[in-house]
């Protein structure tokens, strides 16, 4: 059974500070993997998508990178702002459908 | 272009009673997910559609929900009877393809409480 697992559950760092985010799961047998944001009483947006193939994924100041061996994920995050604030979801399809088995995220605070 | 919508944003319910949600997919977008993410928990699968019909309702809980699609357009989740357990937020999905590849657009949730 696919498990996914975000470390840590909260982060809060000054602005102008790169950060990681961590996401493991269990089954390295992936379709691929999503990073979601979620902001208060809003829904999800999807950040980035990693295909199994893949080992990264980069949109603006944000790159994902995959390690299915390891499975492993992480997001990295260049120049924080306070309008990064939000829950970040990591997000694993095992199938081929849109079937996501979901981590309980990590909810980061960058401070001004 | 519209996002996927959904409704209502918030509802209140006492135990015992029957609840419905809405979502509206993107329009031409196929395949329509229902998700849901009770307190202190992750979201959660609960069922797949591809048009009209069920994919896969494997997550649904028990019973007492029950998901339709009528005319592979909007979908109604309901809840009836409601229990306390139920209380969580219901989120809606869409994507233009089954094959697992493509992003998925999520709606902005239903905020369900049952007291």
């Amino acid at each position: 059974k696919q498990e996914v697992t975000q470390i840590p559950a909260a982060l809060s760092v000054p602005e102008g500070e790169n950060l990681v985010l961590n996401c493991s799961f269990t089954d390295s047998a992936i379709y691929n993997l999503q990073w979601f944001r979620q902001d208060p009483g809003k829904g999800l947006t999807s950040l980035l998508l990693i295909q199994s193939s893949q080992r990264e994924q980069t949109s603006g100041r944000l790159n994902a990178s995959l390690d299915k061996s390891s499975g492993r994920s992480t997001l990295y995050i260049a120049a924080s702002q306070p309008g990064d604030s939000a829950t970040y979801l990591c997000a694993v399809n095992s199938g081929n459908t849109g079937k996501l088995i979901f981590g309980q995220g990590t909810t980061l605070q960058v401070k001004p | 272009e519209a996002g996927v919508t959904q409704f209502p944003s918030h509802s209140v319910i006492e135990k015992g009673q029957t609840v419905t949600l809405r979502c509206d997919p993107i329009s031409g977008h196929d395949n329509l997910y229902w998700y849901r993410r009770v307190m202190g928990k992750e979201i959660k699968f609960l069922l797949h559609f591809v048009k009209e019909s069920k994919q896969d309702e494997s997550g649904m809980p028990n019973n007492r929900f029950l998901a339709e699609r009528t005319g592979g357009t909007y979908s109604t989740l309901k809840v009836q009877p409601a229990e306390l357990e139920d209380s969580g937020v219901y989120f809606c999905a869409s994507s233009p393809f089954s094959g697992g590849t493509e992003k998925l657009f999520f709606g902005s949730g239903t905020q369900l409480s049952v007291l």
